[in-house]
């Protein structure tokens, strides 16, 4: 069956601008977690959503924001880029009926943002 | 507030011998711990998991022990071979469909 699928895989932006990266789950899932990796700070949670609804929220300005379609494809946003917001960004999906983290997700290949 | 830490940022092995990959949490109420392990430019891929009534957890050449006492976990790799070089995430759940994540151990096994 067909993983996680990231688009794009690379994106060059400017700063102050925005930018919308796309995430398609494993058939079936309907969980999509969101993660930003950076040098030495490991993956930090950006949010989950689960049936088109925000589940779980991480600790990032409101700059980040995403959601979440009926074929459980995902978007996330994040507006006004900052030089900081460089990172790869990794999406998750996992059957999430019942929250647990214990089997694991499946991540996708990631979009790799820089942002000059 | 960093709940999952992997204090060593590297580690290098040689070919055949035990790879030991560390991990300390802070937070009592974590109930799942899992390992993935990253190749560049590809997403992270699940390792082992442990739940925390366990103290052990094997699969083939990969054992995960948990000291919930000292609330810490290892991962051992025997015998460790040049295709384990990769990024080693430690990562903890405990609050729904979310995982926390340490920084990440590479590891090189030298042949």
């Amino acid at each position: 069956k067909a993983g996680v699928t990231q688009t794009p895989r690379y994106l060059i932006k400017t700063r102050g601008q925005q930018v919308t990266l796309s995430c398609s789950p494993i058939s079936g899932h309907r969980s999509v977690s969101w993660y930003q990796q950076t040098p030495g700070q490991g993956l930090q949670f950006l949010f989950e959503y689960f049936s088109e609804t925000q589940r779980n929220k991480g600790n990032f300005p409101g700059r980040f924001s995403g959601r979440q379609f009926s074929n459980s494809r995902s978007e996330m946003n994040v507006s006004t880029l900052e030089l900081g917001d460089s990172a790869l960004y990794l999406c998750a999906s996992s059957l999430g009926d019942i929250p647990t983290g214990n089997s694991g997700y499946t991540f996708g290949s990631g979009t790799r943002l820089t942002v000059v | 507030d960093q709940q999952v830490k992997q204090n060593s940022p590297s580690l290098s092995v040689q070919e055949g011998r035990i790879s030991i990959l560390n991990c300390d949490y802070t937070n009592s109420m974590f109930d799942y711990f899992l390992w993935y392990k990253k190749y560049p430019a590809e997403g992270p891929t699940f390792l082992i998991s442990i739940s925390s009534i366990k103290d052990k957890n094997e699969d083939g050449r990969f054992t995960v022990f948990l000291n919930k006492s000292a609330k810490h976990l290892s991962l051992h790799i025997v015998p460790s071979q040049p295709g384990d070089s990769a990024v080693y995430f430690c990562a903890a759940s405990g609050y729904g469909n979310k995982l926390v994540f340490g920084a990440g151990t590479i590891l090189r096994v030298k042949s």
